[in-house]
């Protein structure tokens, strides 16, 4: 069964530094990996798409990297902003097509 | 910008009452999906839905839960007899195809008391 972590559960950082989140996934039969960010009491908005034979994608600040062999995805955010703050989920999609989700990294930039 | 919205926002039902959680998905998207969060714990999946039938589901998604598409815009979950249990937020998303991004709504706020 598909386990997927998180690390770290909370961080907190100073504006403009730079930032990884962690993913870890149990089974490396995905088909592809999907990061979101959750406000407080909000939806899920999609950040990256990252497919199973790809090993980087980029979307403005944002690089997410994908290591399906070691079952492990990275999130980078570069030059952190207050505005950033919020909790980052790591999604996998298995072979049947349904997400299965980490439980977060709740993230938090200092002015 | 397309987007997936979802009505109500915030729902309080008794225990024992049925309730229709209603969602427009993006217009050109062929997969739909509804999800689950309950407060504190992981998002977790219900079920998938294509070609007006149900594709995937999971351990949670019993007799109690339904989906349809009643027309060409809306998709709905119906809890038939809620339980405190079922107290979550409802998340509905699509995806143009099958694997593609998936987009999500701002969920329901589903109180049962």
């Amino acid at each position: 069964k598909q386990e997927v972590t998180q690390i770290p559960a909370a961080l907190s950082v100073p504006e403009g530094e730079n930032l990884v989140l962690n993913c870890s996934f149990t089974d490396s039969a995905i088909y592809n990996l999907q990061w979101f960010r959750q406000d407080p009491g909000k939806g899920l908005t999609s950040l990256l798409l990252i497919q199973s034979s790809q090993r980087e994608q980029t979307s403005g600040r944002l690089n997410a990297s994908l290591d399906k062999s070691s079952g492990r995805s990275t999130l980078y955010i570069a030059a952190s902003q207050p505005g950033d703050s919020a909790t980052y989920l790591c999604a996998v999609r298995n072979q049947g097509g349904k997400l299965i989700f980490g439980q977060g990294t709740e993230l938090s930039v200092k002015p | 910008e397309p987007e997936v919205t979802q009505t109500p926002s915030h729902q309080v039902t008794q225990m024992g009452q049925e309730v229709i959680l209603r969602c427009v998905p993006i217009s050109n998207h062929l997969y739909f999906y509804w999800y689950r969060q309950i407060l504190g714990q992981k998002v977790e999946f219900l079920v998938s839905f294509y070609n007006n039938e149900i594709s995937e589901k999971s351990e949670i998604f019993d007799d109690q839960f339904s989906v349809e598409r009643p027309d060409g815009s809306n998709f709905t979950l119906k809890i038939r007899s809620t339980k405190l249990e079922d107290s979550a937020m409802y998340f509905c998303a699509s995806s143009e195809n099958w694997g593609t991004e998936a987009f999500f709504g701002q969920g329901t706020r589903l109180t049962v008391v």
